[in-house]
């Protein structure tokens, strides 16, 4: 039973390009949730997402920030013409249902340049 | 909205040394969870503690969770280099789903 899968591990944008970020959760497991990690800095929750819906995104910039969790395939975190404040560290953690604890990716490092 | 908070920041201990990092929420729990991600890596998930003056022990680790249900503490005992790395403490309150993550506290061990 493999672990979270994100990809990619590190991908470089420059200002204004796209960034996609994919994250498949644990077989078996519907509830995704997607955090972002500043350099020294503590995990700050963006979004909360169960197949085919977004539950909670209170945590998302309401700008050029997007996620989704299809039916089939991965959940992707989608950063639409990025600046160099979006370099970071995005984690993907899913859960088989609500209210227990989450397993973590490796996590995909975005830097802008 | 909710907030956690976690002191101290950073903790040098020289190895053998104790170690303890507080957790406090701005609002009542549900249930507490921490994680520790070791430096470069991804948050690795410890335990989780649900109820009211809940403790548990992992070997040297000890978790508390308070009798109100805002507050928590892991506990190292006789800390050894492979502790090193951040220690997180994750609050979910009692509407809602989300989890919301402390600042962490940094843990170096010296030889």
């Amino acid at each position: 039973n493999a672990g979270v899968m994100q990809n990619p591990r590190h991908l470089v944008r420059r200002r204004g390009q796209e960034a996609r970020l994919r994250c498949s959760p644990m077989k078996g497991h519907s509830h995704v949730y997607w955090y972002r990690q500043l350099p020294e800095e503590g995990l700050k929750f963006m979004v909360y997402l169960q197949k085919e819906n977004i539950i909670d995104e209170s945590g998302m910039p309401k700008e050029r920030f997007s996620a989704e969790f299809p039916k089939e395939g991965p959940s992707i975190l989608r950063i639409q013409q990025v600046v160099r404040g979006d370099s970071a560290a995005y984690f993907c953690a899913s859960s088989p249902r609500d209210r227990i604890y989450a397993f973590f990716g490796q996590g995909t490092r975005l830097t802008v340049v | 909205g909710q907030q956690v908070m976690q002191i101290p920041q950073y903790q040098h201990v020289q190895e053998g040394e104790d170690f303890t990092t507080y957790c406090n929420s701005s609002t009542t729990l549900s249930n507490i969870q921490w994680y520790k991600q070791r430096p470069g890596g991804h948050p690795v998930f410890l335990i989780q503690l649900v109820k009211s003056g809940e403790v548990k022990k992992q070997k040297r680790l000890t978790f508390q969770f308070g009798e109100a249900k805002k507050n928590s503490s892991l506990h190292i005992t006789a800390t050894q280099t492979t502790d090193v790395g951040t220690y997180f403490c994750a609050g979910r309150g009692n509407a809602g789903n989300m989890l919301t993550f402390g600042g962490g506290t940094r843990l170096m061990v010296k030889p």
